[in-house]
């Protein structure tokens, strides 16, 4: 079955502390991993895509096919980071979502 | 233009009513979706089209009625909706039905009284 795993609802930090939300996933096959984010009020917008490999506002996220995770990865987070992450895996063309994770990053 | 646009913002409309909530991108894109949304919960996909054709109905009521008069436009059609039909409804579009990156709207904020 086709399921993305987000283990926390929230996750608080101090501005400057480092970051990582968690992402399983499983697929039988080889999925395209992503990952989304939804700033207060703002349109849901994409973070990263796994083939990419890039970094993006300082995240970046490796696809770990042993452990099947991809998690996102800041070392120093920032007030405006504060928002709610969605992983996601695109299997034949569907977008599965996990239960996502609201990041709140404190002054 | 690199953005999805929807209409209306916000819709409040009873459980008789008839409305549509439209969507539209200009990037050439040839796969559209309607998602629906509850507070602070995933998006859950409603329906796919590909080519202007119904690729994917993930068994939605037939009171949500989707058309796709063109490659640039998809509309949602509403008729007899339930309270819990309320919820914020998403577009997106993809440049195919693959698994590539989809670009979302604003989405429309629904209300059923």
């Amino acid at each position: 079955a086709q399921r993305v795993t987000q283990p926390e609802k929230l996750l608080s930090v101090f501005k400057g502390a480092p970051v990582e939300l968690k992402c399983n996933y499983s697929y039988s096959g080889s999925p395209e991993l992503f990952w989304y984010v939804q700033y207060s009020r703002q349109r849901l917008q994409l973070l990263l895509r796994h083939i990419s490999r890039e970094s993006i506002k300082g995240f970046t996220a490796d696809l770990n096919k042993g452990e099947t995770s991809f998690h996102l990865k800041k070392p120093f987070a920032q007030e405006e980071d504060s928002a709610m992450y969605y992983c996601a895996l695109s299997g034949r063309g569907k977008l599965i979502f996990g239960q996502g994770t609201t990041l709140q990053v404190k002054p | 233009d690199t953005e999805v646009t929807q209409t209306p913002k916000h819709l409040v409309m009873g459980m008789t009513n008839k409305k549509s909530l439209k969507c539209e991108q200009h990037m050439g894109h040839r796969a559209m979706y309607w998602y629906k949304q509850k507070a602070k919960k995933p998006p859950e996909l409603m329906f796919v089209y590909s080519y202007e054709k119904l690729s994917i109905n993930e068994s939605v009521p037939s009171r949500f009625s989707p058309e796709c008069p063109n490659s640039s436009l998809l509309n949602l059609h509403l008729h007899a909706l339930q309270p819990e039909d309320s919820a914020l409804y998403l577009c997106a579009s993809s440049p195919l039905f693959s698994n590539q990156p989809q670009h979302f709207g604003d989405g429309t904020r629904l209300s059923i009284l």
